[in-house]
């Protein structure tokens, strides 16, 4: 098993609509969850960390619910801007700043 | 947010060259920096953490004779891949952490290896 898995996708969402999608993780022992936003071939950029509590961020929602050991995350007034693969990541337990991504989602958002 | 730049952007080289791959922190001191790998279609892959002043810690399974990494300051790491081959063309990437924040990445150096 994957330690951080998400679902491929694409995600084939209209714009103006509501999307979202979840990324599972293995290690019970985490404690820093993000989301990263990567473009074709860029490079991954800070979408939003994510909070016990749960936190917006405009248009964006991301939750984490422990007891499932999974992280989501909702975009809402989908934009064209918003196609990209959405990448989840996990800190290791074992040092700061050390991530885990997961193979990442991809939103089509079509016109 | 901070600033994390890479060079080159690409490189294309021979089969059995070393390239080497510089990471900067531009506004910030970083004793600690990463290097991630991605091919095509698939995540980024921990490749190996870089330590100021110190050696680098390798993930398991690379090899860290092939891959050398040098922090020999705050605010510059380097990855060189020796003997380079085709199949380590790849998206190299790095990123650097500035305090509790978020690390953040460089842009990728886009290496292929003739």
């Amino acid at each position: 098993r994957k330690e951080v898995e998400q679902d491929p996708g694409p995600f084939n969402v209209p714009e103006g609509a509501t999307v979202a999608f979840n990324c599972t993780y293995s290690n019970s022992a985490s404690q820093s969850f993000f989301w990263y936003r990567q473009d074709c071939r860029k490079e991954p950029k800070l979408l939003m960390s994510v909070y016990s509590s749960g936190n917006e961020d405009g248009r964006f929602t991301a939750q984490l619910n422990r007891a499932s050991q999974y992280i989501s995350l909702l975009i809402r007034d989908s934009k064209l801007s918003d196609s990209a693969t959405y990448l989840c990541a996990v800190n290791m337990v074992d040092s700061w700043g050390k991530l885990q991504f997961g193979a990442g989602t991809q939103v089509v958002v079509t016109p | 947010g901070a600033v994390v730049s890479q060079h080159p952007s690409w490189v294309i080289c021979k089969s059995g060259t070393s390239v080497k791959i510089e990471c900067r922190s531009l506004d910030f001191q970083a004793t600690t920096m990463f290097w991630y790998r991605q091919f095509p279609k698939q995540s980024l892959m921990l490749m190996a953490t870089s330590n100021e002043g110190s050696k680098a810690t390798y993930e398991q399974g690379v090899e860290k004779d092939k891959f050398l990494i040098n922090h020999a300051s705050l605010t510059l790491s380097t990855l060189t891949v020796t003997s380079a081959h085709p199949e380590d063309s790849s998206f190299y990437i790095c990123s650097a952490r500035q305090g509790a924040e978020a690390p953040f990445f460089g842009p990728g150096t886009r290496l292929t290896v003739l």
